[in-house]
C-alpha cells in the first residue's frame, strides 16, 4: 500500500485477555517504531526495529508487552494479560532510516484504539 | 533519559491572532521535527530542522531550532480555523535511531 497500515483500527477486549496488533509498514522502509498515545497526550516510545532486530526496546512498559518483526516488513505488538491501564491508541511508524545514521521522517499509521474493559 | 517539554499544553485563540509554541530539552538532538495530528489519524510531519540556529518557513508557519540544538519554536501568523490540531515536537537522538516526542500542544482556533 501507499502508507502505513494498522489493524485492527479498534479493539475492545476484556481484562486478562491477550491481544495482537499488526503493522504493515511502507514497502522498503527498514525502520519500524511502535508508540503509545493516551487520550489527548503525546507519544510514548515503546520499541524500535531496524530490519528484524530491535536495538531499542527500552520503552516497553512491562514483560507483558512484546513485539516482533518478520521479513523486514510486518510487525506485531502483543500484549498479554491486558490491564485497564493498557487502554490507549497504539501507533506504528516506519522510515527509511539508515544503519549508519541519517534519517527520514516517520510515516505513521492511523493507529489501533485499544480499550480494555 | 531524554525529555522534551512543550508549552503551552493548550491554546485557544481567535482567528487572525499570532501564536508561538515552545519545545525545550536539556538534551542535544541531531535534529528536531514538528508534526501535526488530527483526531483519529497519525501525526504528519510538518518540518525537520537540523542545523543549530536554523529557521524554516512553511507558509504562515515559522520553525526555529535553537543554537545549541536543545530547543525549538513554532510560530503561526494569522491563525486560521484549519490550523486547529495537536502539534507535536520530536527530537531525534544523536545516534540517529530514536525519535522521542513531547506531550503536544493542542491548538483551537475559533472563527
Amino acid at each position: 500500500g501507499a502508507g502505513v497500515s494498522q489493524s485492527p483500527s479498534n479493539k475492545v477486549t476484556e481484562k486478562g485477555k491477550d491481544v495482537e496488533l499488526r503493522c504493515d509498514p511502507i514497502s522498503g522502509h527498514t525502520a519500524l517504531y511502535w508508540y503509545r498515545q493516551s487520550l489527548g497526550q503525546g507519544l510514548e516510545f515503546l520499541i524500535y526495529f531496524q530490519g528484524n532486530s530491535a536495538p531499542d526496546k527500552s520503552g516497553l512498559p512491562s514483560d507483558r508487552f512484546s513485539a516482533e518483526r518478520t521479513g523486514g516488513s510486518v510487525s506485531t505488538l502483543t500484549i498479554q494479560r491486558t490491564q485497564q491501564e493498557d487502554s490507549a491508541v497504539y501507533l506504528c511508524a516506519s522510515s527509511s532510516r539508515h544503519n549508519t545514521g541519517g534519517f527520514s521522517p516517520l510515516h505513521f499509521g492511523n493507529g489501533t484504539r485499544l480499550t480494555v474493559t | 533519559t531524554q525529555l522534551l517539554e512543550q508549552s503551552p499544553q493548550f491554546l485557544s485563540i481567535q482567528e487572525g491572532e499570532n501564536l508561538t509554541v515552545y519545545c525545550n530539552s536539556s538534551s542535544v538532538f541531531s535534529s528536531l521535527q514538528w508534526y501535526r495530528q488530527e483526531p483519529g489519524e497519525g501525526p504528519v510531519l510538518l518540518v525537520t530542522v537540523v542545523t543549530g540556529g536554523e529557521v524554516k518557513k512553511l507558509k504562515r508557519l515559522t520553525f526555529q531550532f535553537g543554537d545549541a540544538r536543545k530547543d525549538s519554536s513554532l510560530h503561526i501568523t494569522a491563525a486560521q480555523p484549519g490550523d486547529t490540531g495537536l502539534y507535536l515536537c520530536a527530537g531525534v537522538n544523536t545516534g540517529g535511531f530514536k525519535t522521542i516526542f513531547g506531550a503536544g500542544t493542542r491548538l483551537f482556533v475559533k472563527a
